[in-house]
């Protein structure tokens, strides 16, 4: 059975640029949030979405944005890239509710 | 908010030892997660907690929830080296955001 899949797996941008990642859930699994993890900040969350529909954001800044699409599959969208972006991307997804929760390999994103 | 602490946050140990990585978290949730993280890689799911009084054991690794004391706990048994990683517990909030601990890096020293 696939694992989560995340593309790209390395991405540099510069300052001002917007950026796109892609996320496919497992196979099934309705569920894909995403987190932010910075060495300063940890993992943080940024959103959740089920059935194309957002349930859950996290506390970042509307420059963040998402969605996901009729096959669960899920994009992030960071426009107006700022230093601090830097980080290692990483969706997650779910079949149940309240239960475990499988990560991609992640997206590492470079702003210079 | 939901505040997750863990300690210790760095932890050596020599192989053969044995050690309890705790997880504490600020307000009421009967949902708690252990992931491993390796260097570069991303997080592999060890333990989904769902209930008070929960355990749940796995090779040398036990994993446990107290929801009354908003505790977790990850003992390690009789450490090897192959367990070198940093541990992350993560506590369920609304739907399936999870709010991570700051992570304990663990190095098994042989």
């Amino acid at each position: 059975k696939a694992g989560v899949t995340q593309t790209p797996r390395y991405l540099i941008k510069t300052r001002g640029q917007q950026v796109t990642l892609s996320c496919s859930p497992i196979s099934g699994h309705r569920s894909v949030s995403w987190y932010q993890q910075t060495p300063g900040q940890g993992l943080q969350f940024l959103f959740e979405y089920f059935s194309e529909t957002q349930r859950n954001k996290g506390n970042f800044p509307g420059r963040f944005s998402g969605r996901q699409f009729s096959n669960s599959r899920s994009e992030m969208n960071v426009s107006t890239l700022e230093l601090g972006d830097s980080a290692l991307y990483l969706c997650a997804s779910s079949l149940v509710d309240y239960n475990e929760q499988f990560f991609g390999p992640g997206t590492r994103l470079t702003v210079l | 908010e939901l505040k997750v602490e863990q300690n210790p946050l760095f932890l050596s140990m020599q192989e053969g030892k044995n050690y309890t990585i705790y997880c504490n978290y600020s307000t009421t949730s009967d949902r708690l997660y252990w992931y491993r993280q390796d260097p570069g890689k991303s997080l592999e799911s060890l333990f989904v907690l769902l209930s008070n009084g929960a355990v749940k054991q796995e090779g040398r690794l036990m994993a446990s929830l107290d929801t009354k004391a908003r505790l977790s706990t990850l003992h390690i048994t009789a450490a090897v080296h192959d367990l070198s990683a940093t541990y992350f517990c993560a506590v369920g909030g609304a739907t399936n955001k999870l709010i991570f601990g700051t992570g304990t890096l663990l190095a098994v020293q042989p």
